[in-house]
């Protein structure tokens, strides 16, 4: 079983949708949180990071960490075609980002 | 914006060939990570420089892969001999050094061995 389990998806919204990504992951010792999207033939880029549990929002997204259950949750707010893209997990136990665990990626497309 | 550069984009050799790609980090990164994405999966670290030091190659392939960075700047990892499963994306990262979380991926290089 992989340390990290993310929802595999695909995921097709209309446009402004409110889109749920997720992950579950085993390992307790994780303390950051992070959510990328990749586009195609692109390298991921950071979303929103997050330390321990709790919520934090950014604009249209919004990052939920609850340790307790092991579950983290990407909410996307009014969403556009500019937001499909592959959305990748991942998580990691200092801060050392190389050290970081990923999902295999949640590809979401918002149709017009 | 500064971004971390990658070459060649995209790369096709046969089984048994050597094959090398560049990185460029952004300019006063300290810290350089070399990343293997299989299709549908997430990155996985292959080797992590600091400055010019190694400070973790556990997950590289040493008996094929190697990974410099010789100047502490731009770096290259190299494949000999390439294998059908060494097919993937090879994902460049950099980041400031400590006290900074946030790294920054280069565009990659798609890699097909046949």
């Amino acid at each position: 079983q992989k340390e990290v389990e993310q929802d595999p998806g695909p995921l097709s919204v209309p446009e402004g949708a409110i889109v749920s990504l997720n992950c579950t992951y085993s390992n307790s010792a994780f303390q950051y949180f992070m959510w990328y999207r990749q586009y195609s033939r692109k390298g991921p880029e950071l979303l929103m990071y997050t330390y321990s549990s709790g919520n934090k929002e950014d604009g249209r997204f919004t990052a939920q960490v609850d340790k307790s259950s092991k579950y983290i949750s990407l909410f996307i707010r009014d969403s556009q075609p500019s937001d499909s893209a592959t959305y990748l997990c991942a998580m990691s136990a200092g801060t050392n980002a190389g050290k970081s665990t990923f999902g295999d990626g949640t590809t979401l497309t918002v149709k017009p | 914006e500064a971004e971390v550069a990658q070459s060649p984009r995209y790369k096709i050799t046969e089984k048994s060939q050597a094959v090398a790609f560049w990185c460029d980090p952004i300019s006063g990164h300290a810290t350089l990570y070399w990343y293997r994405q299989i299709l549908g999966q997430g990155p996985e670290l292959l080797v992590q420089f600091q400055d010019e030091s190694v400070v973790d190659d556990s997950q590289l392939p040493k008996d094929r892969f190697s990974a410099e960075r010789l100047k502490g700047v731009d770096s290259t990892l190299k494949i000999q001999p390439a294998e059908l499963g060494d097919s993937a994306m090879y994902l460049c990262a950099s980041r400031r050094g400590q006290g900074s979380y946030e790294q920054y991926f280069g565009p990659g290089t798609r890699l097909t061995v046949t």
